[in-house]
């Protein structure tokens, strides 16, 4: 079946500072990855996705690229904010309609 | 325009007590997911509609557990006799159809049920 592993949190990380979230995953057929994130308070939104092997999914200064070789998307920022405290979850979608998701990763930015 | 509602945002009841929990989907939106999230784990899926008809009902943890949908419209998912491992976030997502993967699910708020 499918299944999505992502790195364990919290991470807890300064302003400007670079972040990178682990993700693989284990699927049936050709998957379509996602990230979703959740701000405090608020509902689960997303993110970026990428629907086929070398696609580059971006938004918000976040990218990850769907690296079908290593089962991968693992996610990037650059610089990160205090606004970009949040939980972030990996995800896939194979061949139907349900999401598979990862058990999330917590991120605090500290100024 | 307005995005998934859930209703109630907070439910406490008593261990052995039924609850219902109320899903309003994005106006046209004909697939319907529900999710279930427990304490520092990852979504689980638990039941999927498209119309008023649920060909998915395969993450439902127990027969406790059903859901209904009018028409392309308000869902609803009861749990009867409530125990305490039921307590979690219960998410509700929408999507324009199930039968593409590239429509994306727009999530509720969710409700956080709390057994006692």
């Amino acid at each position: 079946g499918n299944s999505v592993t992502q790195m364990e949190g919290p991470v807890t990380l300064s302003e400007e500072a670079f972040l990178t979230i682990n993700c693989t995953y284990t699927a049936t057929g050709y998957p379509s990855l996602f990230w979703y994130v959740q701000y405090p308070g608020e509902g689960l939104q997303l993110l970026l996705k990428a629907t086929k092997a070398d696609d580059k999914g971006s938004n918000k200064g976040f990218e990850a690229t769907y690296r079908k070789e290593t089962t991968s998307f693992h996610l990037e920022k650059g610089s990160v904010q205090v606004s970009d405290s949040a939980v972030y979850f990996c995800a896939l979608r194979s061949n139907d309609y349900k999401l598979s998701f990862g058990a999330g990763t917590t991120v605090t930015v500290r100024a | 325009g307005a995005g998934v509602s859930q209703s109630p945002s907070n439910k406490v009841t008593e261990k052995g007590k039924d609850v219902e929990l109320r899903c309003d989907p994005i106006s046209g939106h004909t697939a319907l997911y529900w999710y279930r999230q427990r304490l520092g784990q990852g979504l689980e899926f638990l039941i999927y509609f498209q119309g008023n008809s649920a060909p998915d009902k395969s993450g439902l943890p127990s027969d406790r557990f059903s859901a209904e949908r009018t028409g392309e419209s308000v869902s609803t998912l009861t749990i009867q006799r409530t125990q305490q491992e039921d307590s979690a976030v219960y998410l509700c997502a929408s999507s324009l159809s199930g039968t593409a993967l590239s429509y994306e699910q727009y999530f509720g708020p969710g409700t956080r049920l709390t057994v006692t």
